[in-house]
């Protein structure tokens, strides 16, 4: 069974300070990875896809990049945090393909102070 | 581009009683609909999801119906219980592989014992 693992569970980061956030999925080979925003209360926007290693495609610019170092690793990450990055940051992976369905991780909360 | 529009964006019912959802979408080229359920501090979970020719699709003490003509689609829990309590987020996308989900705004359900 497939289960996708993310990190950290939470983060508390000064502004100015840099973030990386790591999301794992084990059990699947070659899928679709995409990393997304929410606000607090809010819905969600998709920050990045990626089809495969080494290939990441930008959504929303946010000043935050990502990255796809491994099959089963997407990483998102920035070298300085900004207010406005505090919320809550999903991955999620597909198979692709016309019936593509995502399925989400646990989720990291970011409090950016 | 597609608009996705949820409501009520909150809804309190005692347990027991229904509970409606609705989305209303704007792209007529939208064939894939999820329904997506998100606990507090947690990851999305997907609840079901819907192509576009099956109109009513049932799952455990719900059902979702998609209604084509008028770009609807809804969420009918039958029979709330407190565990039914979240967030519940509606999304919808193109037939395309790898299109992306544009999601609706969420709407916050309270089933009161």
């Amino acid at each position: 069974a497939q289960t996708i693992h993310q990190w950290p569970v939470a983060e508390i980061k000064a502004v100015g300070s840099p973030l990386s956030l790591g999301c794992t999925i084990k059990g699947k080979s070659s899928p679709n990875l995409y990393w997304y925003w929410q606000a607090t209360g809010g819905t969600l926007q998709q920050l990045f896809y990626s089809i495969t290693v080494g290939q990441v495609e930008s959504v929303v610019q946010l000043n935050l990049s990502a990255s796809r170092p491994k099959d089963d690793q997407f990483i998102l990450s920035t070298e300085k945090l900004l207010l406005s990055h505090s919320g809550f940051y999903l991955c999620a992976w597909s198979l692709g393909g016309f019936q593509d369905t995502q399925y989400f991780g646990p989720g990291t909360r970011l409090l950016v102070l | 581009g597609e608009q996705v529009e949820q409501r009520p964006p909150h809804l309190s019912v005692r347990e027991g009683d229904s509970a409606v959802i609705i989305c209303t979408y704007t792209d007529p080229n939208s064939y894939y609909f999820f329904w997506y359920k998100q606990e507090p501090g947690a990851g999305l979970q997907l609840l079901m999801k819907v192509f576009s020719s099956t109109e009513i699709n049932e799952g455990q003490g719900f059902t979702v119906l998609l209604n084509k003509k008028d770009k609807q689609l809804s969420l009918n829990l039958t029979a709330a219980h407190p565990g039914d309590s979240a967030v519940y987020f509606c999304a919808v996308r193109r037939g395309s592989a790898l299109g992306r989900l544009h999601f609706g705004a969420g709407t916050q359900l309270i089933v009161i014992p």
